[in-house]
């Protein structure tokens, strides 16, 4: 079976801090993909990242970072120096990829709403 | 602008209903994703093409259906419709080639259908 867990409903922040969003997943699958999506006000769904099960680099992109870890099946996202324009929902993804898997299908975790107050 | 075009934004209807959702994937790309987002069940996958053809079914009801036709824009079909389909339904693409590794799917605005 597939899950994500995202066990932080809500998180408020002042402009400026640091903060991470967790990640917990669930596969058998050896090969799989995760994804961070975010999810503003208005409505839509914008991609952040992928990253493979077979890649355990973590990345920096901007403010952004990740950290995934195989070893404790999680995917973390760290928005550093917040700004109110972070505020969102932000989703986090498992796509399996084995051999009779629907590539492309993702399962989604419930999401974290981060708000950023000035 | 991800590429993925779904029409209408917003759609309000009656109970018992029918009503059809529609997307234009990115150009070129051949698998279509319709997924809902509703506050009981988050973001839930229903049902994927691939080229016209369906691949995969998720938590779809059968008073829902969907095609893809040959010019890959995809339509969601919804009947005799309740309350409790009142969500945001969003499309998907990605792929362009079955068994490609998985690339990051793209989404469309989506369409929030409102039944009353």
């Amino acid at each position: 079976a597939q899950k994500v867990t995202q066990a932080q409903t809500e998180i408020s922040v002042v402009e400026k801090e640091d903060v991470t969003l967790d990640c917990v997943y669930e596969t058998r699958d050896t090969t799989y993909y995760l994804f961070w999506y975010k999810q503003p006000p208005s409505g839509e769904l914008v991609f952040l990242i992928r990253r493979n099960s077979f890649d355990e680099q973590n990345e920096i992109s901007g403010r952004y970072s990740w950290n995934f870890q195989k070893s404790t099946s999680s995917f973390n996202f760290t928005i550093t120096a917040s700004q109110v324009v972070d505020s969102a929902v932000y989703f986090c993804a498992l796509s399996p990829g084995d051999r009779g898997s629907t590539l492309g299908r993702l399962y989604f975790g419930r999401g974290t709403q981060l708000t950023v107050w000035p | 602008d991800s590429g993925v075009t779904q029409t209408p934004k917003h759609l309000i209807t009656a109970t018992g209903q029918r009503v059809t959702l529609r997307c234009s994937p990115r150009s070129g790309d051949l698998s279509v994703y319709w997924y809902q987002q509703s506050l009981d069940q988050g973001l839930q996958f229903l049902i994927q093409y691939y080229n016209g053809e369906e691949r995969a079914k998720g938590n779809i009801l059968e008073r829902f259906s969907a095609q893809q036709f040959p010019d890959l824009h995809s339509e969601l079909n919804l009947s005799s419709l309740e309350l409790g389909d009142s969500a945001l339904y969003f499309c998907a693409s990605s792929s362009r080639f079955e068994g490609q590794m998985n690339t990051e799917a793209f989404f469309g605005q989506g369409t929030r259908l409102t039944v009353v």
